[in-house]
């Protein structure tokens, strides 16, 4: 089955506590990205990645990092967590695709930072 | 840049009432737009798309149509159920671009 999968699922953690929150994706896609969902502010992109070693920041960036080692995966690493962290957290991806290409969403992670 | 705003919710109907979510955009050139759904502990899910101009998406029921003379791409069923109960996202990608731009989304709540 395609999916995207992501873990945790839910996360509470204290501030300034490093924390990784993984994501993994099994349809090839060469694009992925990560967002976080706030409310009253729809979904907004933190980091892509458009292969293999190509990471660039979306619209915001600040206090998160990711890598892209291998095809399949693209972690959000958060150094050190601040409480405006807390929010759901989206992992996606595509292929390089047409006009219409589908980003294909993975479950989401709740994170809480106290 | 590209912006994408949606019609206010939370909107709340009773089952079987006929739904309309407005979304309109602001893109140059031209972009492609989607409506996705996300229903209650889940991830996003394409509901549909349109990639160009007078192009009309649809799937379960849902339709929206890529108007480029008002900039919109208005969600629409004409008989929703208490299963549509969820929050739709409006989206648009531009030319050439990977990211999607999305709009606050819309909190769907249908009573039986």
């Amino acid at each position: 089955e395609a999916q995207v999968t992501q873990n945790p699922r839910y996360l509470i953690t204290v501030t300034g506590k490093k924390l990784t929150v993984t994501c993994s994706q099994n349809m090839n896609h060469e694009y992925m990205s990560w967002y976080r969902q706030d409310p009253g502010l729809g979904l907004r992109q933190i980091y892509y990645s458009m292969n293999v070693e190509v990471t660039d920041k979306g619209d915001v960036p600040e206090g998160y990092k990711v890598s892209r080692k291998e095809k399949r995966n693209f972690p959000l690493i958060l150094e050190s967590p601040s409480p405006n962290q807390t929010s759901l957290y989206f992992c996606a991806s595509s292929s390089l695709g047409g006009l219409g290409e589908t980003q294909y969403f993975g479950p989401g992670t709740r994170l809480l930072v106290l | 840049g590209n912006s994408v705003t949606q019609m206010e919710g939370p909107v709340t109907l009773s089952e079987e009432a006929f739904l309309t979510i407005n979304c309109t955009y602001t893109a140059t050139g031209y972009p492609s737009l989607f409506w996705y759904v996300q229903y209650p502990g889940e991830g996003l899910q394409l509901l549909l798309k349109a990639t160009k101009a007078d192009d009309k998406g649809s799937n379960k029921g849902f339709e929206a149509t890529y108007r480029k003379e008002t900039t919109s791409f208005h969600l629409e069923k004409g008989s929703v159920q208490v299963s549509d109960s969820a929050v739709y996202f409006c989206a648009l990608r531009g030319r050439g671009a990977q990211k999607l731009v999305f709009g606050q989304g819309t909190r769907l709540t249908i009573n039986p």
